[in-house]
């Protein structure tokens, strides 16, 4: 399969720690790019590679794989971090780019 | 710093034709990949295909194909979309974003540019 699955809604008390998920076959050879969007915004990337912050990215934000879920996790979440969160990777087969279907992250 | 910058917002009927442009500043144009993805009102986002900067290899999902044509002018550093017979469903925010080869890692994004298309 060429898709790329996440739980549509996420929440987590401010300071806490959460975890993003995204799976699909894809994530077997494939690294996950990890996206935030803000209402009204354009997307802007926040972890890409194995573990790899962009600049100006806060460093509770971090990446993990294992097998054919790609994780974003972010400890300490702050009122900021709450916006929806997108995957994506390269597929060998089909369309050669496949976005997972977001998740809303909601900080409590 | 990279910019992509992006035309403003159309409104088209459906069954016309629209094109987007995006100019890309702060970089070497040919060393990267426009992506396009769209954005329909409050869903997802949609990869519709990507062109290169250096030689103008494109590939379009297949969702799109024979709608969509992706240009670049190599003198302008700017990249075009134009998507073909728009019906309702297309009414999207569309942004341009810059990648890397074929990798599916999109750095940075243009500001985005909607098109409604509507009677």
């Amino acid at each position: 399969s060429s898709e790329l699955t996440q739980d549509p809604a996420v929440s987590v008390a401010l300071g806490q720690t959460v975890r993003i998920t995204c799976q699909g076959d894809s994530l077997r050879t494939n690294y996950a790019t990890w996206y935030q969007q803000k209402p009204g915004q354009a997307p802007v990337r926040v972890i890409y590679g194995k573990n790899n912050r962009p600049s100006g990215i806060p460093d509770r934000f971090s990446g993990s794989s294992s097998g054919n879920t790609a994780s974003l996790t972010i400890t300490g979440a702050q009122a900021e971090d709450e916006a929806d969160y997108y995957c994506n990777s390269r597929v060998s087969s089909g369309d050669p780019v496949v976005f997972g279907g977001g998740t809303k992250l909601t900080v409590l | 710093q990279v910019q992509l910058v992006q035309s403003g917002a159309e409104v088209k009927k459906p069954g016309a034709s629209v094109k987007v442009s995006c100019k890309a500043s702060g970089y070497i144009f040919s060393s990267y990949a426009i992506s396009w993805v769209r954005q329909a009102p409050g869903q997802g986002l949609e990869w519709v295909g990507w062109i290169s900067g250096y030689n103008g290899n494109r590939n379009y999902a297949q969702k799109f194909q024979g709608r969509v044509t992706m240009t670049t002018d190599t003198s302008t550093d700017t990249a075009y979309m134009e998507l073909r017979s728009l019906r309702s469903d297309d009414t999207a925010v569309y942004y341009c974003a810059r990648g890397m080869g074929t990798t599916a890692d999109f750095d940075f994004w243009g500001q985005g540019t909607l098109v409604t298309a509507s009677s």
